[in-house]
């Protein structure tokens, strides 16, 4: 069935480093990919996503490319804040559903 | 515009015991979304409604029900409530059309214990 792999985390890195966050997807067709972002006390919401091979979603600095031929959905941002300190889940739809990676938790410290 | 309304926020029940979680969507969204987030599962799909209809459920026992009222406000219910249903239950809204669930919009979930 369709899933989602997530790298693990909490990943912590220092204010101003570059970030990537790994997700890798199996599925059959060409589902949506999504990155949502939950910080600490708030709701899930939509960070950005991409509905075919090659876009490229962006929001708030960061950035993901669909790729087909390595089935990935990496998240990117060149210079992260504190403020980006949260949970990142990477997702994609199937089936009126999404289909969630289990999350990276980011640290930034100042 | 108003967000994805959840009530109640937080309860506390014991096991045997049935509770029903509620949830008003967006204006003029007309599909809803249930999920479960626990540390160990994650988040697991719970059902989706669209007009009414269950397009979707996953892959949970029969205790877990919901339904969708005319005006898009949707309920689910758990029954014979049993200790591992401890979760934040989060509610989604969007418009629903096509076959991808699009952009979900998300309450702040219900967070249940379950003693």
């Amino acid at each position: 069935g369709n899933s989602v792999t997530q790298m693990e985390g909490p990943v912590t890195l220092s204010e101003e480093a570059f970030l990537t966050i790994n997700c890798t997807y199996t599925a059959t067709g060409y589902p949506s990919l999504f990155w949502y972002v939950q910080y600490p006390g708030e709701g899930l919401q939509l960070l950005l996503k991409a509905t075919k091979a090659d876009d490229k979603g962006s929001n708030k600095g960061f950035e993901a490319t669909y790729r087909k031929e390595t089935t990935s959905f990496h998240l990117e941002k060149g210079s992260v804040q504190v403020s980006d300190s949260a949970v990142y889940f990477c997702a994609l739809d199937s089936n009126y559903q999404l289909i969630w990676g289990a999350g990276t938790k980011l640290i930034i410290k100042p | 515009k108003a967000g994805v309304t959840q009530t109640p926020r937080y309860l506390i029940k014991t096991r045997g015991q049935q509770v029903t979680l509620s949830c008003s969507p967006i204006s003029g969204h007309r599909s809803v979304s249930w999920y479960q987030q626990t540390p160990g599962q994650g988040l697991q799909f719970l059902f989706e409604y669209f007009s009414e209809t269950q397009r979707n459920k996953g892959n949970f026992p029969g205790r877990f029900s919901g339904r969708q009222f005319s005006n898009s406000r949707s309920e689910m219910n758990v029954s014979t409530l049993e200790l591992g249903d401890s979760a934040l239950y989060l509610c989604a809204s969007s418009l629903g059309t096509g076959g991808s669930p699009g952009e979900l919009f998300f309450g702040e979930g219900s967070r249940l214990t379950v003693l």
